[in-house]
């Protein structure tokens, strides 16, 4: 059972490129986020999605793209990289966040990435 | 809008010692309050959630938290540290009536010292 899976663990960007950060969960789960963790600020959410097809904003989102095409997969693209973007990335999911349900967040084991 | 308080950044700890990781939150409806550890270069790993009923909440690796409606307090505890309970602990919240993600705090570094 691999549960939250997120590739790469670490990158190296120069200001200005593109790229993708992937997360991938095998646990059917409605829920999936992306957070950014930065010290003494903790987690800040930057985007999440509570189905296929359904994305939303979250606290930081400038500078993010997010899709979800799938219930397994949700991707994080940095459009045009930027020193303030380096930081450890995280992608979490959970059952659907309704009253009442069980719900607890699954952590992949996040992406550290700097931007240079 | 909710959000939630860590007012220490570090806590150190003799081992066998009870220990105390203290969280604050503020919603304007009813909470759903969570605790998490991270471990060194890990993802974080969910302790312990607080829906509704007892006040004391168990979870896992022997911690416990307690919740206050008054104090609007949600502390973690643990009756007697290990070394290895050493890690950065998140408390995290949801309103119940409106919000549809967590807003965590910034975390507390707990080091158990032997």
């Amino acid at each position: 059972n691999a549960g939250v899976t997120q590739t790469p663990k670490f990158q190296v960007l120069k200001t200005g490129q593109s790229m993708t950060l992937q997360c991938a969960q095998d646990m059917n789960h409605e829920y999936m986020s992306w957070y950014r963790q930065d010290p003494g600020m903790g987690l800040r959410l930057i985007h999440y999605s509570v189905g296929a097809g359904i994305t939303d904003q979250g606290e930081v989102p400038n500078g993010y793209n997010v899709s979800r095409s799938t219930t397994e997969d949700f991707p994080l693209r940095l459009l045009s990289a930027a020193p303030s973007q380096t930081s450890v990335y995280f992608c979490a999911s959970s059952r659907a966040l309704t009253r009442g349900t069980n719900e607890k967040l699954f952590f992949g084991s996040g992406t550290q990435l700097s931007v240079l | 809008a909710q959000s939630v308080a860590q007012p220490e950044d570090q806590v150190n700890v003799a081992e066998g010692n009870p220990l105390t990781v203290k969280c604050t939150y503020s919603v304007s409806g009813n909470p759903y309050l969570f605790w998490y550890v991270q471990y060194p270069n890990r993802g974080l790993q969910f302790l312990l959630k607080y829906i509704t009923g007892d006040n004391l909440v168990k979870g896992s690796y022997g911690f416990e938290a307690e919740f206050n409606k008054s104090q609007t307090s949600f502390h973690l505890k643990k009756p007697s540290a290990l070394v290895s309970d050493s890690a950065l602990y998140f408390c995290a919240v949801r309103d119940i009536g409106s919000a549809r993600q967590l807003t965590f705090g910034s975390g507390t570094q707990l080091t158990v010292l032997p």
